[in-house]
């Protein structure tokens, strides 16, 4: 089974900066089957990006997925105050498998 | 319009089984490359991926969980069904059904019910 290391545990940082969120595979991601969810309190996760980069209907290009293989990155180029949030990454290709999350919080 | 709603009991006790119910619309569990997951969240944990069944009957179970899970489907219904057998407090957790296709992830998920284990 797939295991997913996201890091780092929660990353501080203020509206408008860079966040830079990584997902790490125990073994190579199939077909680059992985995705990035976003979940806020009391809320279900809300899909940002599947296929490691390509991002589904309705989101901000303000985010991108990027990598292959075994590494994975999520960006946020300039955080809005919605963006604060825990971020989830899953592989797809084998099960379905996450991460352990990523806490962005405002600084 | 898309929808999943999960229902069931929202407390067991330890040792019981658990059945959760998904009843989905907007689309057929029949269609091509459709499916259905389970997936999991104790409080202020992380989400945890329990199992997925396709419309081909094609069905994936957590490693972990697989001795404890059964999952189905009765399209005619428009539902799928999960078990875990054997219920303990460390699985009380928010339960979500969710829509997948064929080599995508989940696109659509329902609310949610939260499960709790507790003599």
């Amino acid at each position: 089974e797939i295991v997913l290391t996201q890091s780092p545990g929660t990353l501080s940082l203020s509206p408008g900066e860079r966040a830079t969120l990584s997902c790490r595979a125990s073994q190579s991601v199939s077909s680059s089957y992985l995705a990035w969810y976003q979940q806020k309190p009391g809320q279900a996760p809300r899909l940002l990006i599947y296929g490691a980069s390509s991002r589904a209907t309705g989101i901000p290009d303000r985010f991108s997925g990027s990598g292959s293989g075994t590494d994975f990155t999520l960006t946020i180029s300039r955080l809005e105050p919605e963006d604060f949030a825990v971020y989830y990454c899953q592989q797809y290709g084998s099960w379905g498998t996450f991460g352990q999350g990523t806490k962005v919080e405002i600084k | 319009q898309v929808t999943l709603k999960e229902s069931g009991p929202v407390l067991v006790k330890p040792t019981e089984t658990l059945t959760l119910t998904c009843t989905v619309s907007g689309f057929s569990l029949s269609n091509a490359r459709m499916g259905v997951s389970w997936i999991r969240q104790p409080p202020g944990k992380a989400l945890e991926w329990l199992a997925h069944i396709f419309s081909n009957d094609e069905k994936s179970y957590s490693t972990s969980l697989k001795s404890r899970l059964t999952i189905s489907k009765d399209t005619s219904k428009s539902q799928v069904v999960l078990t875990m057998t054997n219920m303990d407090p460390v699985d009380t957790a928010t339960y979500y059904c969710a829509r997948i296709l064929k080599t995508r992830p989940v696109d659509y998920w329902g609310q949610g019910t939260l499960v709790t284990v507790s003599s």
